[in-house]
């Protein structure tokens, strides 16, 4: 158990709909990372969040949205969905803004969009 | 940041050694090593990082060669619950993990 957690586990939609993924980071872990794993495919960073503030972009579309919330939990927005978004999307944890120190991964959330 | 080369698969018996190569020959000399793996699209899991050293933890060893253009992970006694997409990426001290290129990994299969 890697202290992070994903809500909800699995999701299915249809196209246009929206959807918000949830995460809670490890205890006292001030960066949020999501990312998108499409089918077959290595992880593709989307944003980051440092404290309540984005501290980088990656790969996002402009359909998707997110933040972080006072608490620490972050939400990730997904709208206007296509058949290409379903992929598992995963929120990680750190300690850090920078620096050495490893990434803690939730269990990701499953989209299918049909 | 500095790319890895990985093999796309490889095969190892249960009980015995699974040696996981990688190649960094562009690595930078404030970039570390980490190693990651990934269980059946569960949650990428820290295994290891390390600099010049080679470095141990209770889950595995990292071998890294004097010249920091490779190195190896190795799982001492794999077990069937290692199958799993090993991956391995290099990424500055100073750096913002944001920077860490995921690459597609080793996927290992450990056979009875």
């Amino acid at each position: 158990d890697s202290g992070v957690t994903q809500t909800p586990k699995h999701l299915i939609t249809a196209t246009g709909q929206r959807v918000t993924l949830r995460c809670s980071p490890r205890s006292g872990d001030l960066s949020v990372y999501w990312y998108q794993q499409s089918l077959d495919q290595g992880l593709q960073f989307l944003i980051q969040y440092y404290n309540g503030e984005e501290r980088a972009k990656g790969n996002i579309l402009e359909r998707f949205s997110a933040q972080q919330f006072p608490d620490l939990h972050s939400e990730l927005n997904l709208s206007s969905l296509e058949l290409g978004d379903s992929a598992l999307y995963f929120c990680a944890s750190s300690s850090q803004l920078a620096g050495p120190g490893e990434l803690f991964f939730g269990e990701g959330s499953r989209l299918t969009v049909l | 940041d500095a790319k890895t080369t990985q093999p796309t698969s490889m095969d190892c018996a249960e009980g015995r050694a699974a040696n996981l190569p990688c190649n960094h020959s562009t690595i930078s000399g404030n970039e570390y090593v980490y190693w990651y793996r990934q269980i059946h699209s569960q949650g990428p899991q820290y295994i290891i990082h390390g600099l010049k050293n080679n470095e141990t933890n209770e889950m595995a060893s990292l071998i890294i060669t004097e010249d920091r253009k490779s190195s190896t992970l190795i799982l001492p006694h794999a077990t069937l619950r290692d199958t799993a997409v090993y991956y391995c990426i290099v990424r500055p001290n100073a750096g913002n993990n944001r920077k860490l290129i995921w690459g597609l990994g080793t996927s290992l299969a450990v056979n009875p």
